[in-house]
């Protein structure tokens, strides 16, 4: 697509519950992050793919925390029992390459994720 | 770890230059980046400057890069009401070329 589309792009849901947040990032692009943002805080990194090779998942602040990206393309982020601190919007990107390199990352709209 | 720190408000009248700071830790940083947030939307790239560069220029913007101090500014000149939004510096490294590390974002409100 011409742009990163996550869904869905506001999500209740109740303590406790299991959440799937989904990001199809955009054609082509082999990188895929996703990062946090809490209200008035900055962004948090969390997991990023590239390719073929193993996700770097430094960033997962728990084991309730769980990424997949299938076929190279749209990735879907899971999180388990959710608590109200997980509350946030939740933000996936895509890259050709790494930041490194210089290479920039498209962010999608995010997902904004309420836990009551 | 790395830091990246910015000041959380700026406010400018409209037609005015606006100046944003950023400060890090990192001797490392490779890549240095702004990014901008409207209200509801994700990130959107500005600009970036490599790290042996000591100025980038993007018609109204302006990037100038102090490596000695590790401080790093985003001017706008002639701000519009359009520019209001959060601006984020983001940094790289050697190390950690394959994320971003983002400071906290700068809300630039634009009077008219």
């Amino acid at each position: 697509g011409a742009g990163v589309s996550q869904s869905p792009s506001n999500k209740v849901t109740e303590k406790g519950k299991d959440v799937e947040l989904r990001c199809d990032p955009i054609s082509g692009h082999t990188a895929l992050y996703w990062y946090r943002q809490s209200l008035g805080q900055g962004l948090e990194f969390l997991i990023y793919f590239q390719g073929n090779s193993a996700p770097d998942k430094s960033g997962l602040p728990s084991d309730r925390f769980s990424a997949e990206r299938t076929g190279g393309s749209v990735s879907t982020l899971t999180i388990q029992r959710t608590q109200q601190e997980d509350s946030a919007v939740y933000l996936c990107a895509s890259s050709l390459g790494s930041p490194g390199a210089g290479y920039g990352y498209t962010f999608g709209s995010g997902t904004r994720l309420t836990v009551v | 770890g790395e830091d990246v720190e910015q000041s959380l408000f700026l406010s400018v009248r409209e037609g005015d230059s606006s100046v944003i700071n950023c400060t890090y830790t990192d001797s490392s940083s490779t890549y240095l980046y702004w990014y901008k947030q409207e209200p509801g939307a994700g990130l959107q790239l500005l600009t970036y400057i490599f790290s042996n560069m000591d100025m980038k220029q993007d018609q109204r913007l302006t990037v100038l890069l102090n490596k000695k101090d590790k401080h790093l500014s985003l001017r706008i000149a002639d701000t519009q009401t359009g520019d209001s939004a959060i601006y984020f510096c983001a940094e790289t490294n050697l190390y950690n070329f394959n994320k971003f590390y983002f400071g906290s974002g700068t809300k630039l409100n634009v009077k008219p």
